[in-house]
């Protein structure tokens, strides 16, 4: 079945380091892609997305590229702040059953920024 | 608009307990779901409904059953809680059932069951 792989956390970084959170997945089709960032005490926030091969997703200084040939989709952004410490987490969505769609969740790959 | 609403946000249970989770959304969405998250597991899919009276399965669904008998409201039962079924669940809701929709999700149901 499909599938979504991340790199395990924690990543400990200082503010306005670079950052990137590795993203692969397993799919038939040609699925959406997504990147969700959960902040403490909260429920999940789309972060981006992207639809199709090529397409860079980008919000909040974050970005990611559906690349179809190395089935990836890796989470960057040139200059973290601490406001940016949080769970990411990458999905694709499938269809599920008759009618509906999920969406399959890596397991989550926690962020520290220290100032 | 409040969006997603959860309740109750902390739950204790004594196993074999039954109760409900609500999950209340304003938006008039179509899609609701409810996912369960656990310690190096990521969320995994309870249950979903493309509206009101359409419910179907996911992933995880043993041990829960819902109903959709209003597009604002779709509550999870656990009908004997077990310590398996501690975790935290978080109910999200989209416009409709496509591939591309962004989900919009609750704050979370934080579960225990000794």
């Amino acid at each position: 079945g499909n599938s979504v792989t991340q790199m395990e956390g924690p990543v400990t970084l200082s503010e306005e380091a670079f950052l990137t959170i590795n993203c692969t997945y397993t799919a038939t089709g040609y699925p959406s892609l997504f990147w969700y960032v959960q902040y403490p005490g909260e429920g999940l926030q789309l972060l981006l997305k992207a639809t199709k091969a090529d397409d860079k997703g980008s919000n909040k200084g974050f970005e990611a590229t559906y690349r179809k040939e190395t089935t990836s989709f890796h989470l960057e952004k040139g200059s973290v702040q601490v406001s940016d410490s949080a769970v990411y987490f990458c999905a694709l969505s499938e269809r599920s059953g008759q009618a509906g769609t999920a969406l399959i969740f890596g397991k989550g790959t926690t962020l520290s920024v220290s100032s | 608009n409040a969006g997603v609403t959860q309740t109750p946000k902390f739950q204790v249970l004594k196993t074999g307990q039954s109760m409900t989770l609500q999950c209340a959304q304003d938006m008039n969405h179509e899609y609701m779901s409810w996912y369960r998250q656990d310690p190096g597991m990521g969320l995994r899919l309870i249950h979903y409904s493309v509206g009101a009276g359409i419910t179907d399965q996911g992933e995880v669904p043993n041990g829960y059953n819902v109903s959709r008998s209003t597009t604002e409201d779709f509550p999870l039962r656990l009908l004997s809680a077990a310590p398996s079924q501690t975790s935290v669940y978080f109910c999200a809701s989209s416009f409709d059932r496509g591939l591309n929709e962004k989900l919009f999700f609750g704050s979370g149901t934080q579960l225990s069951v000794l």
